[in-house]
């Protein structure tokens, strides 16, 4: 079972809802990253947070938006998206930004209708 | 542009046989290698990592390394159905420490 736990595994939603993706894990890392995946796609980087701050964007759209409450949890916030933002949302952690196996959770599937 | 790449396949073996997995590089930096599973419609899982050059050995997979070749391949051996997937090459970016992924090499493991 992957130490990485993701909330919702599935969410649809229109173009105008305000949703939120949750992540949570209890390896005691301090890197934690959002991908997001489309079918016969590599996983493709959106954030990193490292020590609860943001690290990398990767030049994402501000409809979505991360945030790290805490070092065990990573939320992305869902707004106005657009159907071609259906796909499988990933978080995933490491033991840090620099060093170490990246570990997957099991993914939000997202439709936006 | 940093890149990693997989022979996309599928690349088919009898059940029983040695499936081999390629991957090449082009960071000469690089110290950190990954290879992840992924069954469709699932979340990809870590199957081995390899930072030396040589071979890991962990049950049925075998992970290899050459950094002078920009080269790390994965060994499955006694191939069964169930080793079918997507398999993900995954490379850190020495410069920015972004774990580039290839864009997966199919298996078809034939019972």
């Amino acid at each position: 079972d992957t130490e990485v736990t993701q909330t919702p595994k599935h969410l649809v939603m229109g173009m105008t809802n305000k949703k939120s993706l949750k992540c949570e894990q209890h390896m005691g890392h301090r890197a934690m990253y959002w991908y997001k995946q489309k079918a016969k796609k590599p996983p493709e980087l959106m954030f990193v947070y490292s020590y609860e701050k943001l690290s990398i964007n990767e030049s994402v759209p501000s409809r979505f938006s991360p945030e790290c409450p805490n070092s065990s949890l990573l939320n992305l916030h869902l707004h106005a998206l657009q159907p071609e933002d259906s796909a499988l949302y990933l978080c995933a952690s490491s033991p840090n930004s620099h060093t170490g196996e990246l570990f997957f959770g099991e993914g939000s599937r997202l439709t936006v209708l | 542009q940093k890149e990693v790449e997989q022979n996309s396949g599928p690349l088919s073996v009898p059940e029983g046989a040695i499936a081999s997995l390629n991957c090449t590089y082009s960071d000469r930096g690089s110290q950190s290698f990954f290879w992840y599973r992924q069954y469709s419609g699932k979340s990809p899982e870590l199957i081995m990592f390899i930072y030396s050059n040589g071979d890991k050995e962990d049950g049925r997979f075998t992970a290899q390394l050459n950094k002078a070749s920009q080269y790390v391949s994965l060994l499955i051996r006694d191939s069964q159905p169930s080793d079918s997937a997507t398999y993900l090459c995954a490379v850190m970016d020495s410069g920015t420490y972004k774990y580039i992924f290839g864009t997966g090499t199919r298996l078809k493991v034939l019972a």
